[in-house]
């Protein structure tokens, strides 16, 4: 079983509507959770970075940790043709260096 | 402004030779890492620095090796290439102590090995 967990889509969905992006964690010593987002050939590039439990939201972004249930999620309000990329959580442990570990990312369309 | 880029940016080889992928970074980060990109596993890492002459191995070490001669420079080698080895490669970035730790990536090497 993999430390973390994404499904992998794609997720078509219609412009405007509120796209919800999901990750569940096995290991509860992450304490630093973030999101990536990765355009068609391009490096992924940091979107939302939050610490343990809670709720941070960024203009249509918001990311929620639920720390008690491992699994954090991504939302996009009023999602965007511009939107469409693949979408990967990461996480970090406390005490853990500066590493990584990433989902497998999750591909998304935003259709006109 | 400050980047990190990665050279070549697509490479062909046959199945036995050398291959080293270039990464460079003008951020003046102490770590580094190398990440391999595969469809249904995501980015796994394969090497990372935390300083001039700091190494250390990720979870697909076997068959990479890397040597951090400067701040600026990681370089990937392929010892001996393998067409299991062929995938996206992503360098990445980032400066220990900000909090956030937020790694910034380049733009990928695309390796196919024949």
């Amino acid at each position: 079983q993999k430390e973390v967990e994404q499904d992998p889509g794609p997720l078509s969905v219609p412009e405007g509507a509120i796209v919800s992006l999901n990750c569940t964690y096995s290991n509860s010593a992450f304490q630093y959770f973030m999101w990536y987002r990765q355009y068609s050939r391009k490096g992924p590039e940091l979107l939302m970075y939050t610490y343990s439990s809670g709720n941070k939201e960024d203009g249509r972004f918001t990311a929620q940790v639920d720390k008690s249930s491992k699994y954090i999620s991504l939302f996009i309000r009023d999602s965007q043709p511009s939107d469409s990329a693949t979408y990967l959580c990461a996480m970090k442990l406390t005490g853990g260096g500066n590493k990584l570990t990433f989902g497998t990312g999750t591909q998304l369309k935003v259709e006109l | 402004d400050a980047e990190i880029t990665q050279s070549p940016r697509h490479k062909i080889t046959e199945t036995g030779r050398q291959v080293t992928l270039a990464c460079h970074q003008t951020w003046n980060h102490n770590n580094m890492f190398w990440y391999r990109q595969d469809l249904g596993h995501g980015l796994r890492l394969i090497h990372y620095s935390y300083g001039v002459h700091d190494t250390n191995k990720g979870e697909v070490s076997d068959g990479y090796s890397v040597s951090r001669s400067n701040t600026e420079d990681l370089p990937l080698t392929l010892e001996s290439a393998a067409s299991s080895q062929t995938s996206v490669y992503f360098c990445a970035s980032s400066e220990p102590g900000q909090g956030r730790d937020t790694q910034y990536f380049g733009p990928g090497t695309r390796l196919t090995v024949l």
